[in-house]
């Protein structure tokens, strides 16, 4: 197993970009997935295999990676963006590792 | 549509057992691995273990934390998996979500008190 490491909190005025990044040495060789989770909800699946977006995400959102570290982008942020942001990728053997989660706080 | 559903959690003293359940529809459930993710009040997100589909075996793996005390099955008759979780501890406590990645359920509460 091994770790990944995302920023606390991140704060955007709305219309700005937010931009949340999750580091781990096995990134390189692992996709990474990015989750959108609101207080008391289960989390949205924004970001899958770094940078595809499922169907029904809007086009603000982002993925891109870049040696150990990954990052989504959020484009031309809106109030409704606030929430809480889970980076996951995984190991060979199919196990799964999460970061510790991102507070994106719109002003 | 697809769906899974939680069921199962509640108060249980330490020491104790549990068994819950994630019940599916919508999809076929035996072409799929299921993973549990669990999350402790105002904490982050963490995996506890998955079992993948009939053609890898139906194998489990799980963190750390969680093994030898927790053990993963799944139906695929019924399209329900489960986790029985044995030998609860406080730090059991949290939300317990079943997933297959893109679908998550709604989580079900898991309480570890005396």
């Amino acid at each position: 197993s091994y770790d990944l490491t995302q920023p606390p909190s991140v704060s955007v005025s709305p219309g700005q970009t937010a931009r949340i990044t999750c580091s781990g040495d096995a990134l390189p060789k692992q996709y990474t997935y990015w989750y959108q989770q609101k207080p008391g909800q289960a989390p949205v699946l924004v970001i899958y295999k770094d940078s595809e977006r499922p169907s029904g995400i809007p086009e603000r959102f982002s993925g891109s990676s870049s040696g150990t570290t990954v990052t989504l982008t959020i484009s031309g942020v809106q109030a409704e963006d606030e929430a809480d942001y889970h980076c996951q990728s995984g190991d060979s053997s199919g196990s799964w590792v999460f970061g510790g989660g991102t507070k994106l706080t719109v002003l | 549509e697809v769906q899974l559903v939680e069921s199962g959690g509640g108060l249980v003293q330490p020491g104790r057992s549990l068994r819950l359940s994630c019940t599916t529809s919508g999809f076929t459930f035996g072409d799929y691995a299921l993973y549990w993710v669990r999350q402790a009040p105002g904490k982050g997100l963490e995996w506890v273990g998955f079992i993948r589909s009939k053609a890898y075996g139906e194998t489990t793996d799980y963190a750390a934390s969680v093994k030898g005390r927790f053990t993963i099955s799944r139906d695929d008759s019924k399209g329900i998996a489960y986790l029985q979780m044995n030998s609860l501890r406080m730090e059991d406590t949290g939300v317990y979500y079943c997933t297959i990645g893109v679908y998550w359920g709604q989580g079900t509460l898991v309480t570890v008190s005396s």
